[in-house]
């Protein structure tokens, strides 16, 4: 079974800082896809980035990027010029590729503050 | 678009009570899907609907939790009876097909406090 984890609970930032959030997984299959969903107090998940596995390229998405590292089975999320509205709960997530197997894996989830 | 509904947003029961929560995915997306998400944790899949068959239910305390999702389209979501443990928030998501590269998306979720 595949596993995600999360090791940092909280961060914290300055506004108009960067910081990265990091992320492990355990799988075995070699065709994946991953995630970076947002959870603001409304609780719903907003998506904020994805990765397939077989692109080496890393994912950016606006002030938002991956540093995919497939060997060490690590996924971090960038997060630049942070800003207030970045505060939130995030969540690493990950997908087979297999086409049943479209479930979402979670990680823990990290709680990032941002400071002005 | 209209996004995933859900309702109702909270609720609180005391155990043993009975408790249903209902999902209205977005228009015309196939797959419907359960996250049960305890305080601190993330979400966790209860079940998967392919328009109004189960794909996977193999999380899912069938003891006590039951869903369906008639014609297709809205799903509901049913305990009983209720747990202290299953106070969580319950959240609905939908995708276009089941093997979507692009994620779900998800609604704003119930949060069922058990007393």
């Amino acid at each position: 079974a595949q596993t995600v984890t999360q090791s940092q609970p909280e961060m914290s930032v300055q506004e108009a800082e960067t910081v990265t959030l990091s992320c492990t997984y355990d799988t075995s299959e070699s065709d994946y896809y991953l995630f970076w969903y947002k959870q603001p107090p409304s609780r719903q998940m907003i998506l904020v980035i994805r990765q397939e596995a077989y692109k080496q390229q890393n994912a950016t998405e606006n002030r938002f990027s991956v540093n995919f590292q497939k060997a060490a089975k690590s996924f971090s999320l960038k997060i630049s010029d942070s800003q207030l509205g970045d505060a939130a709960m995030y969540f690493c997530a990950y997908r087979s590729g297999l086409e049943s197997g479209s479930r979402l894996t979670f990680g823990e989830g990290t709680q990032l503050t941002v400071n002005p | 678009e209209a996004g995933v509904a859900q309702s109702p947003r909270y609720k609180i029961i005391e155990k043993r009570q009975s408790v249903a929560f209902w999902c209205n995915p977005i228009s015309g997306h196939a797959t419907l899907y359960w996250y049960q998400q305890i305080l601190g944790q993330g979400p966790k899949l209860l079940i998967q609907f392919q328009n109004n068959g189960v794909v996977d239910d193999s999380q899912l305390p069938k003891d006590r939790f039951s869903a369906e999702r008639l014609k297709g389209v809205d799903s509901t979501l049913k305990i009983q009876p209720a747990k202290l443990e299953d106070s969580a928030v319950y959240l609905c998501a939908s995708s276009l097909r089941m093997a979507n590269n692009y994620g779900y998306t998800f609604g704003s979720g119930t949060r069922l406090t058990v007393v």
